[in-house]
């Protein structure tokens, strides 16, 4: 089955540590999206990806960093910049052009940094 | 610029009752709007969307969504609800201007359907 393979589930780091998060599409899906889900908040963009070797700022993507150097595989790293990095982390799938196709997400990996 | 408000943390009904989750939305070009829903610990799944034509929209699991864009409103509805429906659901808009590649997704609504 076609999907969005997000590893691990959970990930547990210590502060100043950086930590990179796994995604992986078989979907044949040209863009890819992390977002992250906060209570109370919905989701916000943190990076975006058109295609391979390209990649954009989303709404908050200050102590993050991404890659995107296969189609397939859209790696987020968490760096010790980033000011409060506990949260879940979802990552998200498209078609490219096509503005009306609902995004595909994983089941996300939840981070906690102590 | 684009946003999406759900007015209403939680929604409580009964079982067999019919149920509403609000969302209200404001874009400058044409809206795609979409609801999706959130079980624990789980990524989000597509429930149904509105690109254009018919005002109400039937997605998946019985849910269908009423577009009403006098109102800006893009309201989710099920007749009668179950005990399984009780999840986190979003509405999210993407404004198809700028390719599509940025959907914003309102702050969620959890639903508790009771026995």
């Amino acid at each position: 089955d076609g999907g969005i393979t997000q590893s691990p589930k959970y990930l547990f780091r210590k502060e100043g540590q950086n930590v990179t998060l796994s995604c992986e599409q078989n979907l044949n899906h040209d863009a890819m999206y992390w977002y992250r889900q906060d209570p109370g908040q919905g989701l916000r963009l943190i990076y975006y990806s058109q295609i391979v070797n390209d990649f954009q700022k989303g709404d908050i993507a200050e102590g993050y960093s991404v890659s995107r150097e296969k189609k397939e595989s859209f790696p987020l790293t968490v760096t010790s910049a980033q000011k409060n990095p506990t949260a879940f982390y979802l990552c998200a799938s498209s078609p490219q052009g096509a503005e009306n196709s609902p995004l595909h997400f994983g089941n996300g990996t939840r981070l906690t940094v102590t | 610029a684009q946003s999406v408000a759900q007015p209403e943390d939680q929604v409580n009904v009964a079982e067999g009752n019919p149920l509403t989750v609000k969302c209200t939305y404001s874009v400058s070009g044409n809206p795609y709007l979409f609801w999706y829903v959130q079980y624990p610990n789980r990524g989000l799944q597509f429930l149904l969307k509105y690109i254009t034509g018919d005002n109400l929209v039937k997605g998946s699991y019985g849910f269908e969504a009423e577009f009403n864009k006098s109102q800006t409103s893009f309201h989710l509805k099920k007749p009668s609800a179950l005990v399984s429906d009780s999840a986190l659901y979003f509405c999210a808009v993407r404004d198809g201007r700028d390719g599509g590649f940025k959907t914003i997704f309102g702050a969620g609504t959890r639903l508790f359907v009771k026995a």
